[in-house]
């Protein structure tokens, strides 16, 4: 249980074009996400907290306006990588708190190439 | 300095080794203590999550935290190459949203 689907896996796209990025809480309520960065060889870095049915808490550092995140039902966050430029190329994760549980359940991740 | 410091590695043992993996941290505060496992280009997974000080065994994985010295361990039985992976730890402080504040992750390799 608590799985979180989260698609593409994989994506290259072109300067300037945007990508959008799906999470999906498969088999319960995710009332809140959380998207994540991760370089090679680093540690997750909280980009924003996207609540469902409210605008997303963004990190300081982080461009609102260019990682847009809609979490429009219980069940499905997206982030947008809007303008992309070869610097967003990255890993890019999400996570949900799994809710009378413990712990968080993250997504399978994304490799965003921007060329 | 960070709030948690993990050494990155890598980390690499014979199979059937005990492997002992580290994290310091410096927010007192923190009071829920995971491990997570990163296979390459994969989403971590949940591996152990704990609960203010004391041990804590689920098969082969034992974790352990000690809040007085501000220090968690992550120990693995047995090792398989297939626990070949990068481990991070995570913690949170209760109350709020308890976001966890990860480790950069320990890259174990287990070979035959």
């Amino acid at each position: 249980g608590a799985v979180v689907s989260q698609h593409p896996s994989r994506v290259i796209c072109k300067s300037g074009t945007s990508v959008k990025i799906e999470c999906r809480s498969l088999d319960f309520q995710a009332t809140t996400m959380f998207w994540y960065r991760q370089f090679p060889k680093q540690s997750l870095m909280l980009m924003a907290t996207s609540n469902e049915g409210s605008k997303a808490t963004y990190e300081q550092g982080v461009e609102k306006d260019k990682f847009l995140i809609n979490h429009a039902s219980l069940t499905l966050s997206t982030l947008t990588v809007t303008s992309a430029h070869p610097e967003d190329s990255s890993f890019y994760i999400c996570s949900a708190r799994v809710l009378r549980g413990r712990g968080y359940t993250f997504g399978s991740g994304t490799r965003l190439t921007v060329v | 300095q960070k709030e948690v410091e993990q050494d990155p590695g890598p980390l690499s043992v014979p199979e059937g080794a005990i492997v002992s993996l580290n994290c310091t941290y410096s927010n007192s505060a923190f009071q829920y203590f995971m491990w997570y496992r990163q296979y390459s280009r994969k989403g971590p997974e949940l591996l152990m999550y704990t609960y203010s000080s004391g041990n804590k065994e689920d098969g082969r994985f034992t974790a352990q935290v000690d809040k007085s010295s501000k220090y968690i361990s992550l120990f693995i039985r047995d090792s398989q190459p297939s626990d070949s992976a990068t481990y991070l730890c995570a913690m949170s402080e209760s109350g709020g949203s308890y976001i966890p504040t990860f480790g950069r992750g320990t890259s174990l390799i287990v070979h035959p």
